[in-house]
């Protein structure tokens, strides 16, 4: 298996709902990523896990929670989000070796509307 | 933090003729440089990548350029192909800064057939 998945496709959800974005990879990659991209701009990088340990926060707001339970799996927590945090969030992951850079693979992310 | 820009933000070529994109970065420290294609509605797709110890890389129609010294790199495309039609994004990243990379504004290429 040399792709990732992610689920839903799409969501909708309101202001005071709670739901979950899940991520997969079957490609024994350490490093798994999540990031959000609003529509015509760049991935912007919001976690980073390596070896199931979150290694980067770039000071995302607490309504947005990440989990790694294992190795091949990624979620994203949300609760009480905003409408502009609609986007397209996209999971990725990469080998995580010492002192080498490793290509990140992205999944086909969910497109996420908040009411 | 890492700083990476981007041009052209949009470009049109017609089929067959080749297309340029630029990208600056801050940190002297990066070393590894990729460049993705986003096709509408899809995920962002790797299509070549070049580390800090190489000048230059090529694969079929597609070539990367670095150039350390003024902190720039460029993607190359020739004979240019309606399939070719996306978004390029460049990124910047230093291992030392925990798998990090730092993405371009993207360049919308359009190929005219």
């Amino acid at each position: 298996d040399t792709e990732v998945t992610q689920t839903p496709k799409h969501l909708v959800m309101g202001m005071t709902n709670k739901k979950s974005l899940k991520c997969e990879q079957h490609m024994g990659h350490r490093a798994m990523y999540w990031y959000k991209q609003k529509a015509k701009k760049p991935p912007e990088l919001m976690f980073v896990y390596s070896y199931e340990k979150l290694s980067i926060n770039e000071s995302v707001p607490s309504r947005f929670s990440p989990e790694c339970p294992n190795s091949s799996l990624l979620n994203l927590h949300l609760h009480a989000l905003q409408p502009e945090d609609s986007a397209l969030y996209l999971c990725a992951s990469s080998q995580d070796r010492s002192g080498r850079w490793e290509t990140q693979y992205f999944g086909p992310g969910t497109r996420l509307l908040v009411l | 933090g890492e700083n990476v820009e981007q041009h052209p933000s949009t470009l049109s070529v017609q089929e067959g003729d080749s297309a340029v994109i630029k990208c600056t970065y801050s940190d002297s420290a990066s070393n590894y440089f990729p460049w993705y294609k986003q096709e509408l509605g899809k995920r962002p797709q790797l299509i070549i990548d070049i580390r800090s110890n190489v000048g230059e890389k090529k694969d079929q129609r597609i070539a990367v350029t670095l150039n350390k010294t003024a902190k720039h790199f460029s993607l190359h495309i020739t004979e240019t192909q309606p399939e070719d039609s996306a978004v390029y994004f460049c990124a910047a990243a230093i291992k030392a800064a925990g798998n990090k990379l730092t993405f371009g504004g993207g360049t919308r290429v359009l190929v005219k057939p």
